[in-house]
């Protein structure tokens, strides 16, 4: 099946710095989802972005399909916005394949 | 409109018990996922539901089951459990292959 990988494994940030969080896939994909999971263990939807590059508020993320890696940036990090960060793709159409996800803490 | 809801919230069952977790889809959507997070690591796919069949399975075995109703809802049975069952378990649903959505989630502890 596709293989999933996230870097770092942890990212420690004071307040208001800016981050960039990477993922790799292993085959080609037709859709991405990045996603926030917070401390209650929700999975918060962020983007799902095949392609090309969303923004949302301090949140943007950029998907390369053709080089097979995605990248979610945080601007102006807020405490709140610590947490584990996951991608996720389709494999075999229907199930959406993990990454071991990135660990934020944002320190004030 | 309300998301996806799950229940219960948290449940604790003793080895070689069974349980029944429930999942209510967001309005509109008609398939249904479950996952398995255990604790530090990413949601793992147990299986997918729709049109009322199991339509593809992750590596999980035979004692995981469910169903999904005309309601487009779904249950997931583990029978037999052991103590490695304990995680927190996830559905998430969609409507055709778009975007999966995920509910809040149940943490099963087993003793």
């Amino acid at each position: 099946g596709i293989q999933v990988e996230q870097s770092p494994p942890d990212l420690i940030l004071q307040e208001g710095a800016n981050s960039t969080l990477r993922c790799n896939f292993s085959d080609s994909v037709n859709n991405l989802q990045w996603f926030h999971q917070n401390p209650w263990g929700q999975l918060i939807n962020l983007f799902y972005i095949p392609s090309g590059t969303k923004q949302n508020g301090r949140l943007s993320a950029t998907t390369v399909a053709t080089e097979r890696y995605s990248l979610l940036y945080i601007s102006s990090s807020q405490t709140t916005d610590s947490g584990v960060y996951f991608c996720a793709v389709p494999s075999n159409d229907y199930k959406l394949s993990f990454g071991a996800g990135t660990t934020v803490t944002v320190r004030a | 409109d309300a998301g996806v809801t799950q229940s219960p919230t948290h449940l604790i069952k003793t080895r070689g018990q069974q349980v029944t977790l429930r999942c209510s889809p967001k309005s509109g959507h008609d398939t249904v996922s479950w996952y398995q997070q255990a604790l530090g690591q990413g949601p793992q796919f147990i299986f997918q539901y729709y049109e009322e069949e199991e339509r593809q399975r992750g590596n999980f075995p035979d004692r995981f089951s469910g169903h999904q109703f005309p309601n487009y809802s779904s249950e997931l049975n583990v029978n037999a459990l052991l103590l490695g069952d304990s995680a927190l378990y996830l559905c998430a649903t969609q409507r055709g292959r778009y975007e999966q959505y995920f509910g809040p989630g149940t943490r099963l502890t087993v003793t």
